[in-house]
C-alpha cells in the first residue's frame, strides 16, 4: 500500500531535550516536506527537499533540522524543542515528475507536547 | 511574501451546493490546490489548476483566475461526510517554486 508512515504519532517531551520525528514514503517520491499545523494558522512548512541531501527553508524553519540521507526517509529533528514548538506536524511527500509538486501525499500526523 | 485568504466557515445544506473561495497575492504564480481535512485526520488533495479554468473531479470542481488571483473549490450535491475543513494551497517565485504555501482553511459544516 502506499503511504507516508510518521513515527512517533504522539509525543510528550520537556523543554531542550532533543528528539527525532522520522517519515518514510514508500511511493518514491522525489520532494517531500514537512508541515506544522496550529489553530487558524493552516499549515505552515517547515523544510522541504527535492531530493537526496538537497533540502531548503520553508516559511517557519527556525529551531528545527531536517536531512536527506534516502530517498524514502525526511526526518525532522528538534535539537533544543521550546514549548511554542507544541504542534500537530505532517510529513508529505510528492511525485515531482507524475502530478507534480502539488499533489502531496500526507502521513497521519505527529501530536507533539513540548513541557 | 505570498498570503492567501479564504472563509473561516461556511455552513450549507445537504445536497446543495457550496463554493470556498481563495484569493492569493504571490511573486509570480505557478498553481493552486486544493486539499481536504477532516477531524483528527490528514489533508488529502483534491484537485489543482495550473491554467485558468474549470477541473472537475466528480461531485468537486475547482477554478482558478489568473488575472484576478482568486480560485474557488466547488462541492455539489453535498454529502454529510464532506463536513471537513478545506485548503487552497500556492507555489511561487520565492524557493523557486518549491516552497508551498497553505492558507488558513475554510471549516465547512454541511446541516441536514
Amino acid at each position: 500500500e502506499a503511504q507516508v508512515t510518521q513515527n512517533p504519532r504522539y509525543l510528550i517531551t520537556v523543554t531542550g531535550k532533543k528528539l527525532t520525528v522520522t517519515c518514510s514514503q514508500n511511493m518514491n517520491h522525489e520532494y517531500m516536506s514537512w508541515y506544522r499545523q496550529d489553530p487558524g494558522l493552516g499549515l505552515r512548512q517547515i523544510y522541504y527537499s527535492m531530493n537526496v541531501e538537497v533540502t531548503d527553508k520553508g516559511d517557519v524553519p527556525e529551531g528545527y533540522k531536517v536531512s536527506r540521507k534516502e530517498k524514502r526517509n525526511f526526518p525532522l529533528i528538534l535539537e533544543s524543542p521550546s514549548p511554542n514548538q507544541t504542534s500537530l506536524y505532517f510529513c508529505a511527500s510528492s511525485d515531482r515528475d507524475r502530478g507534480g509538486i502539488d499533489t502531496q501525499y500526507f502521513g497521519p500526523g505527529t501530536r507533539l507536547t513540548v513541557l | 511574501g505570498q498570503s492567501l485568504e479564504q472563509p473561516s466557515e461556511v455552513t450549507a445544506v445537504e445536497g446543495a451546493i457550496v463554493q470556498i473561495n481563495c484569493t492569493y497575492q504571490t511573486s509570480g504564480f505557478y498553481g493552486l490546490s486544493w486539499y481536504q481535512q477532516h477531524d483528527g485526520g490528514a489533508p488529502t488533495f483534491l484537485s489543482y489548476n495550473g491554467l485558468d479554468g474549470l477541473e472537475e473531479t466528480g461531485r468537486f470542481s475547482s477554478f482558478l483566475s489568473r488575472s484576478d488571483s482568486y480560485g474557488y473549490l466547488l462541492l455539489q450535491e453535498l454529502q454529510m461526510k464532506d463536513s471537513a475543513s478545506y485548503f487552497c494551497a500556492v507555489r511561487d517565485q520565492s524557493g523557486g517554486y518549491q516552497k508551498v504555501t497553505f492558507g488558513t482553511g475554510t471549516k465547512l459544516q454541511v446541516i441536514p
